[in-house]
């Protein structure tokens, strides 16, 4: 089944203490994305990959870091999260990085709450 | 920089009743553009999409938009909701020269029974 998968699905945290969000894709997609979600502004974009070893800033990117090693995987790193990183957290993937192969499949999401 | 505008944050609206859900963008150069929903405590899956050719572009269950180049809009409308049909709706917006979709800030449609 073609699928975005995000692990864990709930996370609760400490202020400080570095966390990692994985996401993996078995579409061959070339385009992987991090958004976060917060009621009232929809969602944002943290960080995006075009391919392998190439990553963007997003819309949102302060206290982020992802890595692309692979292709199949986008993991979201929080070095060290603070209260206002609550959020709600989505990976996505699609096709290609322009066009009308932009559609995005997202994961399930991510609930994290720092405290 | 460009933009997308939902201009409802809530719908609600009775059972049966035919809806409207709104969404506005800020330029008319090539534009790829997604309707997604989002049930309660779930990721968000694809309503439906404009690439090109006819303006009416027809979804999953019974969801139709309809792409109005000079108005830059994508309104989205269901002639008859359900209850199932409650969720949050977002409009996404991709450019031709941009490598990131948009979204609104979406539309919470209620269906009161």
């Amino acid at each position: 089944e073609a699928q975005v998968t995000q692990n864990p699905r709930y996370l609760i945290t400490v202020t400080g203490k570095k966390l990692t969000v994985t996401c993996s894709q078995n579409m061959n997609h070339e385009y992987m994305s991090w958004y976060r979600q917060d009621p009232g502004l929809g969602l944002r974009q943290i960080y995006y990959s075009m391919n392998v070893e190439v990553t963007d800033k997003g819309d949102v990117p302060e206290g982020y870091k992802v890595s692309r090693k692979e292709k199949r995987n986008f993991p979201l790193i929080l070095e060290s999260p603070s209260p206002n990183q609550t959020s709600l957290y989505f990976c996505a993937s699609s096709l290609a990085v322009t066009g009308p192969n932009t559609e995005a499949f997202f994961g399930q999401g991510t609930r994290l709450t720092v405290v | 920089a460009q933009s997308v505008t939902q201009l409802d944050s809530q719908v609600p609206v009775f059972e049966e009743a035919p809806v409207e859900l709104r969404c506005n963008y800020s330029s008319s150069v090539s534009v790829y553009l997604f309707w997604y929903v989002q049930y309660p405590n779930q990721g968000l899956q694809l309503l439906l999409k404009y690439l090109s050719g006819s303006t009416l572009v027809k979804g999953i269950n019974g969801f139709e938009a309809e792409f109005n180049k000079s108005q830059t809009s994508f309104h989205l409308r269901k002639p008859s909701v359900h209850i199932s049909d409650t969720a949050e709706y977002f409009c996404a917006v991709g450019w031709a020269e941009s490598y990131q979709l948009t979204f609104g800030k979406g539309t919470k449609l209620s269906v009161i029974p």
